[in-house]
């Protein structure tokens, strides 16, 4: 079964620090990998997308790595403001359909930054 | 441009109510999808639809149907509300299939069931 996990939780973070969430997967192809930011009460907005031939791409203060060998990707959020207080979701989409869906969803970190 | 828009943005209902969610996208997109959102899991596929017209069933199907009568509206219905449909909802849109294509995805609708 195609899983994606992510890890931590939740995080808290002091304003201007920096941090960084992972996200492990089982999806096999694989073809892309994206990182969703989810405001509260918001639906997710697209961060980055990923090919498998591409190990790092950055929007603004984002930064996502991805190891297509190992299964692993990361985010990096780089001087950290409280407008980054929000969820961020991994999901990788397969190259197979499962009862219609080729993505899966991770279960999100939560990320609190602090003043 | 809106962009996804969803209504109702809460919703309580009694077990055995009925209701109706309306999905409005404005981006031409041929794509659309309901998902929903349940604590520390990833969203799920209730219903999705390829073209004006078509419907398809997700992961979680059950107790959910869902309309695509013009390309712009997308409806998730439930004929007879459970508790274990209490969740946040959200509609989705995209260009393309979604494994290729970035999703668009509306503010959600948080119902609740007693």
């Amino acid at each position: 079964k195609n899983q994606v996990e992510q890890s931590p939780q939740s995080l808290i973070i002091l304003e201007g620090k920096n941090c960084t969430l992972q996200c492990n997967y089982t999806v096999s192809p694989f073809s892309n990998l994206r990182w969703y930011k989810q405001d509260t009460g918001r639906g997710p907005v697209s961060l980055t997308i990923m090919t498998f031939s591409e190990n790092t791409k950055s929007n603004g203060r984002y930064t996502a790595t991805l190891d297509a060998d190992t299964k692993q990707s990361s985010l990096h959020i780089t001087a950290s403001q409280l407008s980054d207080s929000a969820s961020y979701i991994c999901v990788v989409s397969g190259m197979i359909k499962a009862a219609g869906n080729k993505l899966t969803f991770g279960g999100g970190t939560r990320v609190l930054v602090k003043p | 441009n809106a962009g996804v828009t969803q209504t109702p943005k809460f919703r309580v209902l009694k077990t055995g109510q009925s209701m109706t969610l309306l999905c409005a996208q404005d981006m031409n997109h041929e794509y659309m999808y309901w998902y929903r959102q349940d604590p520390g899991m990833g969203l799920r596929l209730i219903h999705y639809s390829v073209g004006e017209g078509t419907t398809a069933k997700g992961e979680v199907p059950d107790g959910y149907n869902v309309s695509r009568l013009k390309k712009q509206n997308f409806l998730l219905g439930l004929e007879s509300a459970a508790p274990s449909q209490t969740s946040v909802y959200f509609c989705a849109s995209s260009m393309e299939e979604a494994g290729a294509n970035v999703l668009t995805f509306g503010a959600g609708s948080r119902l609740t069931v007693l």
